[in-house]
C-alpha cells in the first residue's frame, strides 16, 4: 500500500493567515491525490481533486499543487469556517490510503 | 442534489454481524461507483473497498477481506456493507461515498454510521 506522510499534524493559525499542508507519498501517484476537509461529527467534504481541481463551489482561498511524491495544499487568508481537519487522498494506486490528517485551529 | 443517506448507529455484541445501508438519490445510481471507509481515532480513515453499481463487482482492501461484504439493491438504489465477526477494534463510524475507479474520485459522502461493538 502507498504510505501517505501528512504534516503537522496540527496547525494555529490567525484569521487572514495562509497555511500549507503537505503530503509525501511513498511512491510516485501521478497528481492522483485529493483534499477533504472534516468538520466534527461532519462526513469529509471533498475540496481539491488531482492535486489541483478545486471542486465547483469551493472558495479560490483553496489550492493544491505538487507532482510525483511531494504534494501540498494551501488555504489562503484562513477564515473561521476554515477551522476543521484535513486529509490527503491517495487513489492512483488501489487500495486509496489517506494521510493522517492536519488539524487547523485558531491561534 | 446528490445525498448519500446511511442508516443508524448500531451497538452489538462480539462475534456478531452488522449491516449498514447507504441510499443514494440525486443522480443515476449505476453510473457511480460506492466505496465504503472506516474512520477510527487511532486508526484515521481506512479504504474498505467499493463495489460496482452495476454489475455487483467489489474490490476489497485486502486488510478488510472476511470481515466485510459489499452488496447492492439497484432497485432501491441502496448499498450496504455487512461487518462480521465483530470485535471491539471494529468499532468505528463507517462512511460510504460516490466513486468511480480508478480515476475519478469520492466526491460525496454519506453522513456516517457509528457501529460500537461491546459485551
Amino acid at each position: 500500500d502507498i504510505q501517505m506522510t501528512q504534516s503537522p499534524p496540527s496547525l494555529s493559525a490567525s484569521l487572514g493567515d495562509k497555511v500549507t499542508i503537505t503530503c509525501q507519498t511513498s511512491q510516485n501517484i501521478n497528481k492522483y491525490i485529493a483534499w477533504y476537509q472534516q468538520k466534527p461529527g461532519k462526513a469529509p467534504r471533498l475540496l481539491i481533486g488531482f492535486t489541483s481541481r478545486l471542486v465547483s463551489g469551493i472558495p479560490s482561498r483553496f489550492s493544491g499543487s505538487g507532482s510525483g511524491r511531494d504534494y501540498s495544499f494551501s488555504i489562503s487568508n484562513v477564515e473561521s469556517e476554515d477551522i476543521a481537519s484535513y486529509y490527503c487522498l491517495q487513489y492512483d494506486n488501489s487500495p486509496n490510503t489517506f494521510g493522517a490528517g492536519t488539524k487547523l485551529e485558531l491561534k | 442534489q446528490v445525498q448519500l443517506q446511511q442508516s443508524g448507529a448500531e451497538l452489538a455484541k462480539p462475534g456478531s454481524s452488522v449491516k449498514i445501508s447507504c441510499k443514494a438519490s440525486g443522480y443515476t445510481f449505476t453510473s457511480y461507483y460506492i466505496s465504503w471507509i472506516k474512520q477510527t481515532t487511532g486508526q484515521g480513515l481506512e479504504y474498505i473497498g467499493y463495489i460496482n453499481t452495476g454489475s455487483g463487482g467489489t474490490n476489497y482492501n485486502e486488510k478488510f477481506k472476511g470481515k466485510a461484504t459489499l452488496t447492492v439493491d439497484k432497485s432501491s438504489s441502496t448499498a450496504f456493507m455487512q461487518l462480521s465477526s465483530l470485535t471491539p477494534d471494529d468499532s468505528a463510524v463507517y462512511y460510504c461515498a460516490r466513486d468511480l475507479p480508478p480515476y475519478d474520485v469520492m466526491d460525496a459522502w454519506g453522513q456516517g454510521a457509528s457501529v460500537t461493538v461491546s459485551s
